[in-house]
């Protein structure tokens, strides 16, 4: 019965490889944010989609690439993956379009580049 | 540029003991949102204030937000070690859609 799911919570990985992050939310709600938090524990917006449409996208390489195939999941592939992306990765949702509603966050994804 | 610095960065304290964190900007906002967050777990909300001067308590946490709507304070009384957490304070703009948070403040509270 979890709210908002990510999938792995844990990705290591080499230089250069591409990966794609899972999220699914079962709340029923309208919009989904992919947030990342670096080592210092700064919580930045990446994405924020909006009935699967892209409404906030934020100063981030064009390697990251989202992707909502509906409004209950947001996806996030990364190609080309640098040492530098090695953060939390988080997933949010939220019933409309911040900020008028509260967002609920998923529980992370550890990204590791090594 | 870090438009919110939240103080202190890290808290080690005993259970029992009363504490106050900070949340500081030069920026206005037009609201604020206090977060909790476990490790391992996503941020999960505690309280958003809108009002300058605004004071709302849950259980043991007083929340303030100043009155130029520029800072906020979180106060808990009488810790305990079900509180120690990393707590986020996030700032929207006017007009603004997005949250900038915080940098938090690491609270442990020692049984």
């Amino acid at each position: 019965d979890t709210a908002v799911s990510q999938t792995p919570k844990y990705l290591v990985t080499q230089m250069g490889n591409d990966k794609s992050i899972k999220c699914e939310q079962n709340l029923g709600h309208d919009t989904m944010y992919w947030y990342k938090q670096d080592s210092k524990k700064f919580l930045k917006i990446m994405f924020s989609y909006n009935n699967k449409e892209l409404i906030i996208n934020e100063t981030v390489p064009n390697r990251f690439s989202p992707k909502s195939p509906d409004k209950a999941h947001l996806n996030l592939h990364i190609n080309s993956l640098e040492l530098g992306d090695s953060a939390v990765y988080f997933c949010a949702s939220s019933q409309d379009i911040f900020p008028r509603e509260t967002q609920y966050f998923g529980p992370g994804t550890r990204l590791l580049v090594l | 540029t870090q438009l919110l610095e939240q103080s202190p960065q890290f808290l080690s304290i005993q259970e029992g003991e009363n504490l106050t964190v900070y949340c500081n900007s030069s920026s206005v906002f037009s609201s604020l949102q206090w977060y909790r967050q476990e490790p391992g777990e996503g941020p999960v909300l505690l309280v958003t204030v809108v009002t300058g001067g605004e004071v709302k308590k849950l259980k043991r946490l007083t929340f303030q937000f100043g009155d130029a709507r520029k800072d906020s304070s979180l106060h808990i009384t009488a810790a305990q070690p079900g509180d120690t957490g990393l707590y986020l304070c996030a700032g929207l703009h006017n007009a603004g859609n997005m949250l900038t948070f915080g940098g938090g403040t690491r609270l442990m509270v020692k049984p």
